[in-house]
């Protein structure tokens, strides 16, 4: 079962416009929620990210939300740029005796001049 | 500082063979970890570490060993090969006390 659910599998957005990209989880257990992007012919580099604990973290023009009532947390690019286009992973931290990361499979996001 | 470094960039296999995929750091992360990326499957966890000498395993572990004798190596074998294991394998790692992990390059792996 797909712990960690990307259901959006690409999104376009003019460029200077807001990016928004969505996740939805379903284990309770995830303490630590991550945003990945990605490349082509790169390995996924590290965004941002945001404790269970908290429902907003804020890094310049990326902002995470977390709702955790709806289990479901989103990214917010603010304004968006042509070299933003990219795939989105969203994942999550799960302790579970040691703890491991579950990933989404991923948002392709095209930013249009 | 070369980060997460893996070997080879690619590799082509025929049913039935061997090999190990290369992946080490020098970060000194205690934290290592290796995902298969297929097209619309994201990336799943394969098999994880959380220090020398402990692994686990992730999602999908079948046909896949690991090991971890040294902080800063992680080899991923293949044990039999199989054209289900045709994949981009990406190879991680993080320090204990942060969260986010660092990754390799890739290996693009075919198995005909």
């Amino acid at each position: 079962d797909q712990q960690v659910k990307q259901n959006s599998p690409s999104l376009s957005v003019q460029e200077g416009r807001i990016s928004i990209l969505n996740c939805d989880y379903t284990n309770s257990m995830f303490d630590y929620f991550l945003w990945y992007k990605k490349y082509p012919a790169e390995g996924p580099t590290f965004l941002i990210s945001i404790s269970s604990i908290k429902d907003k973290n804020e890094d310049g023009r990326f902002t995470v939300f977390l709702n955790k009532s709806a289990k479901h947390l989103s990214l917010h690019i603010v304004p968006s740029q042509p070299g933003d286009s990219a795939v989105y992973f969203c994942a999550a931290r799960v302790l579970s005796g040691t703890y491991k990361y579950i990933f989404g499979t991923g948002t392709r996001l095209k930013v249009l001049a | 500082n070369a980060g997460v470094t893996q070997t080879p960039k690619f590799q082509v296999l025929k049913t039935g063979q061997s090999m190990t995929l290369q992946c080490a750091q020098d970060m000194n992360h205690e934290y290592m970890s290796w995902y298969r990326q297929d097209p619309g499957m994201g990336l799943r966890l394969i098999h994880y570490s959380v220090g020398a000498g402990i692994t686990d395993q992730g999602e999908v572990p079948n046909g896949y060993n690991v090991s971890r004798s040294t902080t800063e190596d992680f080899p991923l074998r293949l044990l039999s090969a199989a054209p289900s294991q045709t994949s981009v394998y990406f190879c991680a790692s993080s320090s204990n006390t942060r969260y986010e992990q660092y990754f390799g390059p890739g290996t693009r792996l075919t198995v005909t």
